[in-house]
């Protein structure tokens, strides 16, 4: 398996202007994760899914932030419109179903720069 | 209060020293605790895990929680600059986890 794929690896982009982040899982993981890291916060969970169905979203930040699963391998992290702040590398993490003695698979993340 | 509280540095330290790295958290229900090593522009791999109070070590590294304390460490003997990277915790139960912010180390050859 080629692990966890994002894309597109780097976004700039205006303010305003819609951003969709992408991710592929890797496959036969029950659980997807995104992540924003920052100097500032470091990594914060946004949003995660078992068996593409949304179990937490708290920690997306507001409305303009949106995720989906539509199926087991594909995800994506929608911003509309982007503000500066938003500014951030996005990651996606998956998970096998077994939770004990298992790792969190992190893709290489998706650098967004809101200008 | 942060979940995970984890000092940034940045920590420099010369080759073959013993490094330390902390953690403390405020959620007892916390069951696993990890750390993972993340290179410059990579995502987070996972080190070490651990889901009980004591040490365990692996190679170089040894990590170390107390539960009563709620304080976890990652100890890295004979440092190498191999070891530059920044070094996260994260602890959780079932499929949550939060991550500390990381500590930046380098390893001067």
């Amino acid at each position: 398996d080629a692990g966890v794929i994002q894309s597109p690896r780097h976004e700039v982009t205006e303010m305003g202007q819609e951003v969709t982040l992408r991710c592929k899982p890797i496959s036969g993981h029950d659980y997807l994760f995104w992540y924003r890291q920052t100097m500032m916060r470091g990594l914060e969970l946004l949003i995660y899914f078992n068996n593409n169905v949304p179990i937490d979203d708290s920690g997306m930040p507001e409305d303009r932030f949106s995720a989906k699963m539509p199926n087991a391998s594909f995800s994506t992290l929608k911003i509309q419109p982007s503000e500066p702040r938003d500014s951030a590398v996005y990651f996606c993490a998956s998970l096998p179903a077994r939770v004990f003695n298992t790792e969190a698979f992190f893709g290489q993340g998706t650098r967004l720069t809101v200008v | 209060q942060k979940e995970v509280e984890q000092d940034p540095g940045p920590l420099s330290v010369p080759e073959g020293a013993i490094v330390s790295l902390n953690c403390t958290y405020s959620n007892s229900a916390f069951q696993y605790f990890m750390w993972y090593r993340q290179y410059s522009r990579k995502g987070p791999e996972l080190l070490m895990y651990t889901y009980s109070s004591g040490n365990k070590e692996d190679g170089r590294f040894t990590a170390q929680v107390d539960k009563s304390s709620k304080y976890i460490s990652l100890f890295i003997r004979d440092s190498q600059p191999s070891d530059s990277a920044t070094y996260l915790c994260a602890m959780g139960w079932r499929e949550k986890f939060y991550f500390g912010t990381g500590t930046s180390l380098t390893v001067i050859p």
